[in-house]
């Protein structure tokens, strides 16, 4: 079974604060994500990198960035956490089988609370 | 701007009953779609999966796909109390890894 981990499932912070939200999977997938999911309005991406080294920003890319050192691991980093950015942070990973992209498995999700 | 939408809800429904759920796209090139079901508190995860036209069935849970009006819908037959949770409409990009999702309905299956 493929396994999404993230590091935390709940963070509180204060604004202003250099917040590290880390993603591993087990199961050596290209593409990996993160988004955001608040009430009202679904999930949102925020970047997502499809090679190790190589990163693409998603819809919601502006207070964010990325890192992806390893092909296991992708990082999601906020340069300085403001109160907007409180919300459910989830990290997919995904492969292509048979020529079509296939299904995203999510990690357990992580809450942050920025105060 | 590629969208998916859905009607956010919430849907109620008696156990036992079939539960509808719909979802449009706006890409006319896009080639497959997903289904996820988000339990409150939850991560998605993949419940149904169609790339052609007509029904998909598994168990309970039949997935129709109609290109040439860019909808698909999710039924559930015989409604569980269990099945209540958001269902989340997913439709890649034509040619890339990315995947738009819907906003997800919500549906509540009363007992």
């Amino acid at each position: 079974d493929v396994k999404v981990t993230q590091s935390s499932r709940y963070l509180v912070k204060r604004t202003g604060e250099k917040v590290f939200l880390e993603c591993v999977q087990d199961m050596d997938h290209e593409n990996m994500f993160w988004y955001r999911q608040d009430p009202g309005l679904g999930l949102r991406l925020i970047y997502f990198s499809y090679d190790v080294k190589m990163k693409e920003k998603g819809d919601i890319p502006e207070g964010y960035s990325v890192s992806r050192e390893k092909k296991e691991r992708f990082s999601l980093i906020l340069e300085s956490a403001s109160t907007n950015q409180t919300s459910m942070y989830l990290c997919a990973s995904s492969d292509k089988r048979g020529g079509q992209w296939y299904e995203q498995y999510f990690g357990p999700g992580t809450r942050l609370t920025v105060t | 701007q590629k969208e998916v939408e859905q009607n956010s809800g919430p849907l109620s429904v008696p156990e036992g009953a079939i539960a509808s759920l719909n979802c449009t796209y706006s890409d006319r090139g896009s080639q497959s779609f997903f289904w996820y079901r988000q339990y409150s508190g939850k991560s998605p995860e993949l419940i149904m999966f169609i790339y052609s036209n007509g029904d998909k069935e598994d168990g309970r849970f039949t997935a129709q796909l109609n290109k040439a009006s860019q909808y698909v819908s999710l039924l559930i037959r015989d409604s569980q109390p269990s099945d209540s949770a958001t269902y989340l409409c997913a439709v890649p990009f034509r040619g890339y890894q990315k995947v738009t999702f819907g906003i997800g309905t919500k549906l509540q299956v009363i007992p």
